[in-house]
């Protein structure tokens, strides 16, 4: 298996553009979830996917940013308007049992300018 | 809620030396999982070891074991014979049973191997 895909692996953009990032799970994992990397704050959990429904998106900073799973084998993460705050890498994860490995896709750096 | 914490913003060793990343958390659960991950430069998260917090035995993968003080609320790294590849960040995470495998993480150690 190729692992968790994620794309694209950089991504630059003006604020107030929209942006989407994109993930492919490992196939037969159940659960997918969404990472926020940045120095400040270090990890943080966005959003959680459990057979392709949101459990829990808490962690979703504002409205601005929205996630949708149509299917098992991919998810999108948008930000829309992005804001230089945004600039981070996002990590998609994917996993197939409570308390088993997480894995993990390279993730996207985001930079918003 | 859970918390963790790793005391250790960054450390560096020699190649070949031992070291141990200290990791604390912080629950009033019963059962749950305990890991380790690693972040190379090249960004990926890895896992490294895991332990079942029901399990007393100490985890063991090859050069990495853990020390797992329960009632300490401990879960500490070991790296044996370190090589210059262990270079990287290292997080502790904790995942409650139960919790919908959510993963809540400490703010990581930065570990770098001299040669």
């Amino acid at each position: 298996d190729a692992g968790v895909i994620q794309s694209p692996r950089h991504e630059v953009t003006e604020m107030g553009q929209e942006v989407t990032l994109r993930c492919k799970p490992i196939s037969g994992h159940n659960s997918l979830f969404w990472y926020r990397q940045t120095m400040m704050r270090g990890l943080e959990l966005l959003i959680y996917f459990n057979n392709n429904v949101p459990i829990d998106d808490s962690g979703m900073p504002e409205d601005r940013f929205s996630a949708k799973m149509p299917n098992a084998s991919f998810s999108t993460l948008k930000i829309q308007p992005s804001e230089p705050r945004d600039s981070a890498v996002y990590f998609c994860a994917s996993s197939y049992r409570e308390g088993g490995e997480a894995f993990f896709g390279q993730g996207t750096r985001l930079t918003v300018v | 809620a859970q918390t963790v914490t790793q005391s250790q913003p960054e450390m560096s060793v020699q190649e070949a030396e031992t070291v141990t990343l200290s990791c604390t958390y912080d629950t009033s659960e019963n059962n749950y999982y305990l890991f380790w991950y690693k972040q190379p430069p090249s960004r990926q998260m890895i896992l490294v070891i895991r332990q079942e917090a029901y399990k007393q035995q100490n985890a063991t993968e090859n050069r990495f074991s853990v020390n797992f003080q329960k009632a300490a609320k401990s879960f500490s790294l070991k790296i044996s014979d370190s090589q210059l590849g262990d270079t990287a960040m290292y997080f502790c995470a904790f995942m409650k049973r139960g919790s919908n495998y959510q993963l809540i993480w400490g703010a990581g150690t930065k570990l770098i191997i001299k040669p």
